[in-house]
Protein backbone atom coordinates (compact mmCIF):
# COMPACT_ATOMS: atom_id res chain seq x y z
CA UNK A 1 0.00 0.00 0.00
CA UNK A 2 1.53 3.39 -1.17
CA UNK A 3 2.04 5.94 2.03
CA UNK A 4 3.75 9.20 2.67
CA UNK A 5 6.96 9.23 3.46
CA UNK A 6 8.35 12.20 5.94
CA UNK A 7 12.06 12.37 7.32
CA UNK A 8 13.27 13.03 9.55
CA UNK A 9 10.95 11.09 12.02
CA UNK A 10 12.86 13.12 14.90
CA UNK A 11 15.17 16.42 15.31
CA UNK A 12 16.27 18.17 18.14
CA UNK A 13 17.77 21.58 17.62
CA UNK A 14 18.79 24.68 19.26
CA UNK A 15 16.56 27.75 19.31
CA UNK A 16 17.84 30.20 15.93
CA UNK A 17 19.28 27.22 14.12
CA UNK A 18 17.84 26.00 10.68
CA UNK A 19 15.74 23.02 10.47
CA UNK A 20 13.96 21.41 7.69
CA UNK A 21 11.66 18.99 7.11
CA UNK A 22 10.68 16.67 3.57
CA UNK A 23 7.89 14.74 2.55
CA UNK A 24 7.49 12.30 -0.37
CA UNK A 25 4.00 12.48 -1.12
CA UNK A 26 1.64 9.10 -2.61
CA UNK A 27 2.45 8.70 -6.28
CA UNK A 28 -0.45 10.83 -8.20
CA UNK A 29 -1.40 12.79 -5.29
CA UNK A 30 -1.26 16.40 -6.96
CA UNK A 31 -2.22 18.17 -3.43
CA UNK A 32 -0.10 18.25 -0.27
CA UNK A 33 -0.32 19.53 3.09
CA UNK A 34 1.79 20.55 6.06
CA UNK A 35 0.51 20.77 9.17
CA UNK A 36 1.73 21.03 12.62
CA UNK A 37 0.24 19.77 15.66
CA UNK A 38 0.72 20.17 19.09
CA UNK A 39 0.10 17.82 21.99
CA UNK A 40 -3.80 17.80 22.99
CA UNK A 41 -4.45 19.62 19.83
CA UNK A 42 -6.15 19.14 16.19
CA UNK A 43 -3.66 20.05 13.04
CA UNK A 44 -3.00 23.25 12.19
CA UNK A 45 -3.07 23.78 8.50
CA UNK A 46 0.35 25.65 7.39
CA UNK A 47 0.17 25.46 4.00
CA UNK A 48 -0.99 23.59 1.19
CA UNK A 49 -0.08 22.92 -2.57
CA UNK A 50 -2.13 21.69 -5.54
CA UNK A 51 0.73 20.35 -7.90
CA UNK A 52 3.47 23.34 -7.70
CA UNK A 53 1.69 26.03 -6.62
CA UNK A 54 0.68 27.23 -3.11
CA UNK A 55 -2.95 27.21 -2.49
CA UNK A 56 -2.90 28.52 1.33
CA UNK A 57 -0.20 29.54 3.46
CA UNK A 58 -2.10 32.30 5.31
CA UNK A 59 -1.27 30.72 8.73
CA UNK A 60 2.59 30.24 8.04
CA UNK A 61 4.64 32.18 10.11
CA UNK A 62 6.72 33.48 7.01
CA UNK A 63 9.16 35.28 8.75
CA UNK A 64 10.46 32.27 9.89
CA UNK A 65 8.33 29.23 7.94
CA UNK A 66 9.20 28.50 3.91
CA UNK A 67 7.73 25.76 2.19
CA UNK A 68 7.97 24.54 -1.50
CA UNK A 69 7.18 22.10 -4.18
CA UNK A 70 9.21 22.68 -6.40
CA UNK A 71 8.45 19.65 -9.30
CA UNK A 72 4.93 19.36 -7.92
CA UNK A 73 5.74 16.10 -5.99
CA UNK A 74 8.17 16.08 -2.88
CA UNK A 75 8.08 19.23 -0.61
CA UNK A 76 10.87 20.74 1.89
CA UNK A 77 9.60 22.90 4.97
CA UNK A 78 11.67 24.73 6.80
CA UNK A 79 11.95 27.05 9.59
CA UNK A 80 15.18 29.54 10.24
CA UNK A 81 15.46 30.74 13.22
CA UNK A 82 13.52 27.82 15.14
CA UNK A 83 12.50 29.07 18.11
CA UNK A 84 11.40 27.05 21.54
CA UNK A 85 7.34 27.54 20.77
CA UNK A 86 8.24 25.55 17.61
CA UNK A 87 8.25 22.19 19.54
CA UNK A 88 5.16 20.15 17.72
CA UNK A 89 4.78 17.28 15.05
CA UNK A 90 4.72 18.51 11.89
CA UNK A 91 2.99 16.24 9.66
CA UNK A 92 2.78 15.88 6.05
CA UNK A 93 -0.42 14.70 3.95
CA UNK A 94 -1.45 14.53 0.58
CA UNK A 95 -4.57 13.52 -1.52
CA UNK A 96 -5.54 12.83 -4.78
CA UNK A 97 -7.06 16.32 -6.17
CA UNK A 98 -7.88 18.26 -2.70
CA UNK A 99 -11.65 18.26 -3.79
CA UNK A 100 -14.33 17.53 -1.38
CA UNK A 101 -14.31 13.36 -2.03
CA UNK A 102 -11.10 13.30 -1.42
CA UNK A 103 -8.95 11.77 1.97
CA UNK A 104 -6.12 13.63 3.03
CA UNK A 105 -3.66 10.37 4.10
CA UNK A 106 -1.00 11.35 6.79
CA UNK A 107 2.84 10.34 6.90
CA UNK A 108 4.36 9.28 10.05
CA UNK A 109 5.25 12.87 11.13
CA UNK A 110 8.37 14.42 12.42
CA UNK A 111 8.83 15.28 15.90
CA UNK A 112 10.43 18.83 16.69
CA UNK A 113 12.10 19.32 19.67
CA UNK A 114 13.89 22.78 20.19
CA UNK A 115 15.82 23.43 23.00
CA UNK B 1 -16.27 31.16 12.68
CA UNK B 2 -15.35 27.78 12.38
CA UNK B 3 -15.46 25.66 15.05
CA UNK B 4 -15.36 21.76 16.12
CA UNK B 5 -16.60 20.72 19.62
CA UNK B 6 -15.74 17.01 20.90
CA UNK B 7 -15.06 15.88 24.38
CA UNK B 8 -11.74 15.71 25.42
CA UNK B 9 -11.78 12.58 27.45
CA UNK B 10 -13.81 9.58 27.28
CA UNK B 11 -12.95 6.28 29.56
CA UNK B 12 -14.69 2.88 28.28
CA UNK B 13 -14.84 -1.04 29.18
CA UNK B 14 -12.94 -3.84 26.74
CA UNK B 15 -15.76 -5.24 24.70
CA UNK B 16 -18.26 -2.46 25.37
CA UNK B 17 -19.52 0.07 22.81
CA UNK B 18 -18.86 3.69 22.75
CA UNK B 19 -20.00 7.04 21.07
CA UNK B 20 -17.91 10.02 20.37
CA UNK B 21 -20.09 12.95 19.44
CA UNK B 22 -18.67 16.11 17.54
CA UNK B 23 -20.71 19.48 16.96
CA UNK B 24 -19.31 21.76 13.68
CA UNK B 25 -19.64 25.20 12.60
CA UNK B 26 -18.38 25.75 9.28
CA UNK B 27 -18.40 28.37 6.42
CA UNK B 28 -19.53 25.89 4.04
CA UNK B 29 -19.88 21.71 4.44
CA UNK B 30 -18.65 19.46 2.15
CA UNK B 31 -18.56 15.95 4.41
CA UNK B 32 -17.12 15.34 7.93
CA UNK B 33 -13.86 13.19 8.67
CA UNK B 34 -12.82 11.00 11.61
CA UNK B 35 -9.24 10.07 12.38
CA UNK B 36 -7.47 7.66 15.05
CA UNK B 37 -4.51 8.78 16.02
CA UNK B 38 -2.41 6.43 18.55
CA UNK B 39 0.26 8.75 20.79
CA UNK B 40 3.10 9.62 19.09
CA UNK B 41 1.96 8.95 15.95
CA UNK B 42 0.29 10.63 12.69
CA UNK B 43 -3.73 10.30 12.21
CA UNK B 44 -5.25 7.54 10.25
CA UNK B 45 -8.31 7.75 8.16
CA UNK B 46 -11.77 5.85 9.99
CA UNK B 47 -14.84 7.66 7.87
CA UNK B 48 -15.87 9.98 6.02
CA UNK B 49 -19.78 10.95 5.56
CA UNK B 50 -21.09 13.69 3.14
CA UNK B 51 -25.09 12.40 3.29
CA UNK B 52 -27.26 12.33 6.30
CA UNK B 53 -27.60 8.87 7.84
CA UNK B 54 -25.08 5.57 9.25
CA UNK B 55 -22.05 4.70 7.53
CA UNK B 56 -20.85 1.56 9.00
CA UNK B 57 -17.53 0.04 8.77
CA UNK B 58 -16.33 -3.29 11.01
CA UNK B 59 -16.35 -2.20 14.31
CA UNK B 60 -16.84 1.42 13.60
CA UNK B 61 -19.66 3.76 12.25
CA UNK B 62 -20.09 7.39 11.85
CA UNK B 63 -23.23 8.86 11.97
CA UNK B 64 -24.05 12.62 10.26
CA UNK B 65 -27.11 15.05 10.80
CA UNK B 66 -26.11 17.85 8.53
CA UNK B 67 -29.49 20.01 9.84
CA UNK B 68 -27.93 19.71 13.44
CA UNK B 69 -24.24 20.08 12.83
CA UNK B 70 -23.71 16.51 14.18
CA UNK B 71 -21.87 13.42 13.79
CA UNK B 72 -20.69 10.54 16.41
CA UNK B 73 -17.92 7.75 15.97
CA UNK B 74 -19.51 4.64 17.56
CA UNK B 75 -16.85 1.95 18.29
CA UNK B 76 -18.18 -1.31 18.95
CA UNK B 77 -16.57 -4.59 20.68
CA UNK B 78 -13.71 -2.18 22.13
CA UNK B 79 -10.13 -3.22 21.82
CA UNK B 80 -7.50 -2.30 23.98
CA UNK B 81 -5.68 -1.24 20.43
CA UNK B 82 -8.51 0.96 20.26
CA UNK B 83 -6.79 3.28 22.80
CA UNK B 84 -6.26 6.71 21.29
CA UNK B 85 -7.31 9.84 19.90
CA UNK B 86 -10.11 10.42 17.89
CA UNK B 87 -10.21 13.31 15.52
CA UNK B 88 -13.12 14.87 13.90
CA UNK B 89 -12.71 17.35 11.25
CA UNK B 90 -15.13 19.04 8.77
CA UNK B 91 -14.66 19.84 5.03
CA UNK B 92 -15.71 23.35 4.71
CA UNK B 93 -16.14 25.88 1.41
CA UNK B 94 -12.53 25.25 0.24
CA UNK B 95 -12.47 21.59 0.99
CA UNK B 96 -10.36 22.55 3.91
CA UNK B 97 -10.24 20.62 6.86
CA UNK B 98 -11.37 21.97 10.04
CA UNK B 99 -10.11 20.16 13.15
CA UNK B 100 -11.30 19.51 16.41
CA UNK B 101 -8.86 18.96 19.20
CA UNK B 102 -9.22 15.11 19.33
CA UNK B 103 -11.15 12.84 21.72
CA UNK B 104 -8.67 10.35 24.14
CA UNK B 105 -10.11 7.52 24.16
CA UNK B 106 -8.95 5.48 27.02
CA UNK B 107 -10.30 1.22 27.69
CA UNK B 108 -9.79 -0.13 30.20
CA UNK B 109 -9.73 -4.15 30.76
Amino acid sequence: EAEVAQSPRYKITEKSQAVAFWCDPISGHATLYWYRQILGQGPELLVQFQDESVVDDSQLPKDRFSAERLKGVDSTLKIQPAELGDSAMYLCASSYRGDWTDTQYFGPGTRLTVL
Amino acid sequence: GQNIDQPTEMTATEGAIVQINCTYQTSGFNGLFWYQQHAGEAPTFLSYNVLDGLEEKGRFSSFLSRSKGYSYLLLKELQMKDSASYLCAASDSNYQLIWGAGTKLIIKP
